[in-house]
């Protein structure tokens, strides 16, 4: 199936951990995103990749670290976990290049984060 | 700055009736306006989406939205509900001249479908 995937769909954790959720694409598309809805239902953008290059960086806490080893894969890693952190954690990704025009994003299924 | 405005936190429609539900966005030039689903336990999916012309636009599973731009709006109607349309609803404003793609998302509208 062509689609955005993501590992793991659910992850417990102590707090001060150090964790990584992955997401892949296979729909040929050249930006990819990390978004966060909290517990009240908000989607925050965290992130935005091109071609594994870093687009858009929100105000997100140094310990957030995003890779694209390649265009098809971004995952995010998160250093000393804290409980605020609990989330649950969209990956999505689009078509084109984010500077010429607006093109839909495509998400993936999520990833629910519980520190404890 | 965008913002999108989802003013009704729940609504409950029973099965077979109409729905609409509001959506106001903030953006000095014309937007592009999205509508996504939420299901339990999944992810989003793009109901519709208006980016220029027609200002009625039809969508999947048998949604439409009506751009507004005197209203700012861009609320979301069915015209006959089915259980399985219970779900969350996001409204959602691309951001077109920031250089790059943003979509900033409302607080999301839960819908209940009672039999």
């Amino acid at each position: 199936d062509t689609a955005v995937s993501q590992t793991p769909k659910y992850l417990v954790t102590q707090m001060g951990n150090d964790k990584s959720i992955k997401c892949e694409q296979n729909l040929g598309h050249d930006t990819m995103y990390w978004y966060k809805q909290d517990s009240k239902k908000f989607l925050k953008i965290m992130f935005s990749y091109n071609n594994k290059e870093l687009i858009i960086n929100e105000t997100v806490p140094n310990r957030f670290s995003p890779k694209s080893p390649d265009k098809a894969h971004l995952n995010l890693h998160i250093n000393s976990l804290e409980l605020g952190d609990s989330a649950v954690y969209f990956c999505a990704s689009s078509p084109g290049s984010p500077a010429s025009s607006y093109n839909e994003q495509f998400f993936g299924p999520g990833t629910r984060l519980t520190v404890l | 700055a965008q913002s999108v405005t989802q003013p009704d936190i729940h609504i409950t429609v029973s099965e077979g009736a109409s729905l609409e539900l509001r959506c106001n966005y903030s953006y000095g030039a014309t937007p592009y306006l999205f509508w996504y689903v939420q299901s339990p336990g999944q992810g989003l999916q793009l109901l519709l989406k208006y980016f220029s012309g027609d200002t009625l636009v039809q969508g999947i599973k048998g949604f439409e939205a009506e751009f507004k731009r005197s209203q700012s709006s861009f609320n979301l109607r069915k015209p006959s509900v089915h259980w399985s349309d219970a779900a969350e609803y996001f409204c959602a404003v691309g951001a077109r001249n920031t250089g790059f793609q943003k979509l900033v998302f409302g607080t999301g509208t839960r819908l209940l479908v009672s039999p």
